[in-house]
């Protein structure tokens, strides 16, 4: 089954403790991307990854870190979370230069930072 | 500044009836337009789309109607079911290919 899964899918940490959270496809898609999704602002893009090695700002980069090592995973990396990033986040993924409506997200992960 | 907008945040509609769910853009470059439905505890899956060459694209019970001049477009469901209740997020993109989402309409369709 085609899918992108992303672990965990629920966390609740503290101010500064450094997180990562895991983003995989099994598609063989190059492009990846991560969104947040917060009330009233719809989703915004992070990151996101044209292929392996190749990686680069969205719209709101800040306190985010991205690695793309592997063509199936796509990891964000939190390192010194802060309140303001509690949010839903979302990865997702598609072939490059294909359509957008090809694009598929994952199921989210719920991230409270205390 | 939000390029894509969605004022109402939610839409209540009775069973059977049609649900009208509205978007409106600033940037005269997007010229691609898409409607997800996003269930909770899912991601976003995609349900229609439309290009800037075509005014109305129809799938099933879904009809998506894009106004250039008005920078302005709709989502009509046809009847409308329970299992529609959902939030539906407009986003759109320009030849550069990135996605700018609206801020979501929360559906709810009653029995």
């Amino acid at each position: 089954e085609a899918q992108v899964t992303q672990n965990p899918r629920y966390l609740i940490t503290v101010t500064g403790k450094k997180l990562t959270v895991t983003c995989s496809q099994n598609m063989n898609h190059e492009y990846m991307s991560w969104y947040r999704q917060d009330p009233g602002l719809g989703l915004r893009q992070i990151y996101y990854s044209m292929n392996v090695e190749v990686t680069d700002k969205g719209d709101v980069p800040e306190g985010y870190k991205v690695s793309r090592k592997e063509k199936r995973n796509f990891p964000l990396i939190l390192e010194s979370p802060s309140p303001n990033q509690t949010s839903l986040y979302f990865c997702a993924s598609r072939i490059a230069g294909g359509q957008l409506y090809t694009q598929y997200f994952g199921p989210g992960t719920r991230l409270t930072v205390l | 500044d939000q390029q894509v907008k969605q004022n109402s945040p939610s839409l209540s509609v009775q069973e059977g009836r049609i649900s009208i769910l509205n978007c409106d853009y600033t940037n005269s470059m997007f010229d691609y337009f898409l409607w997800y439905k996003k269930y909770p505890a899912e991601g976003p899956t995609f349900l229609i789309s439309i290009s800037s060459i075509k005014d109305k694209n129809e799938d099933g019970r879904f009809t998506v109607f894009l106004n250039k001049s008005a920078k302005h477009l709709s989502l009509h469901i046809v009847p409308s079911q329970p299992g529609d209740s959902a939030v539906y997020f407009c986003a759109a993109t320009g030849s550069y290919g990135k996605l700018t989402f609206g801020q979501g309409t929360i559906l709810t369709v009653h029995p």
